[in-house]
């Protein structure tokens, strides 16, 4: 199985900052078949980016995503005070679906 | 509005057996392909299990296969996944979630997703 390794493992940043994320596969992941969701405390995942680039329904546009291949970055332009959450990628090209183990984006 | 409220859960011996359930209302239940995806406290995501819209084709991770049974009822909207020879490392959160996209279109992305509940397997 696809095995993805996110960093930073926590990431200290400000309000109105850049945070920039990445997700490494193990192996190329088939048609960049990537996801972001972002999860708060007692909270569901939320699903950010799917397909790589694609902002999932609702998602504010300072939430993008690139990368291809083995590389995939998750990028939030102007952190709001909600953005401070954990966040994990998920690969879906091969099976089985498998996750990060994620990223905490703390206030600094 | 779209949602998925699950029930079941709880606390369970080693060994033991526990039936957990989702209700699904405000989209075309029997569109979607259905998962199962657990957390361990404090660890992070794992899916779990997945049935096709009709119900055809079910799914497993190697953790669960064998133990885990995954089924619908597409008459009554609802999802459930029968957990049995439970073991310490089963303990988590576990989430029913919806498929991205709809019916041979499944992705095994997960754009909605239950409150979660809590299986605790005490050894």
């Amino acid at each position: 199985e696809i095995v993805l390794t996110q960093s930073p493992g926590t990431l200290s940043l400000s309000p109105g900052e850049r945070a920039t994320l990445s997700c490494r596969a193990s192996q190329t992941v088939n048609n960049n078949f990537l996801t972001w969701y972002q999860q708060k405390p007692g909270q569901a995942p939320r699903l950010l980016i799917y397909g790589a680039s694609s902002r999932a329904t609702g998602i504010p546009d300072r939430f993008s995503g690139s990368g291809s291949g083995t590389d995939f970055t998750l990028t939030v332009s102007r952190l709001e005070p909600e953005d401070f959450a954990m966040y994990y990628c998920q690969q879906y090209g091969s099976s089985p679906a498998t996750f990060g183990q994620g990223t905490r984006l703390d206030i600094k | 509005e779209v949602q998925l409220v699950q029930s079941g859960g709880g606390l369970v011996k080693s060994g033991g057996s526990l039936r957990l359930s989702c209700a699904a209302s405000g989209f075309t239940f029997t569109s979607y392909t259905m998962h199962w995806v657990r957390q361990a406290p404090g660890k992070g995501l794992e899916w779990v299990s997945s049935i096709t819209s009709a119900g055809s084709y079910m799914y497993y991770a190697d953790s669960v296969r064998g133990r885990f049974t995954i089924s619908r009822d597409n008459a009554k909207n609802s999802l459930s996944l029968q957990m049995s020879s439970l073991r310490a490392e089963d303990t988590a959160v576990y989430y029913c979630a919806r498929d991205r996209g709809q019916y041979n279109d499944y992705e095994d992305t997960f754009d909605v997703w239950g409150q979660g509940t809590l299986v605790t397997v005490s050894s």
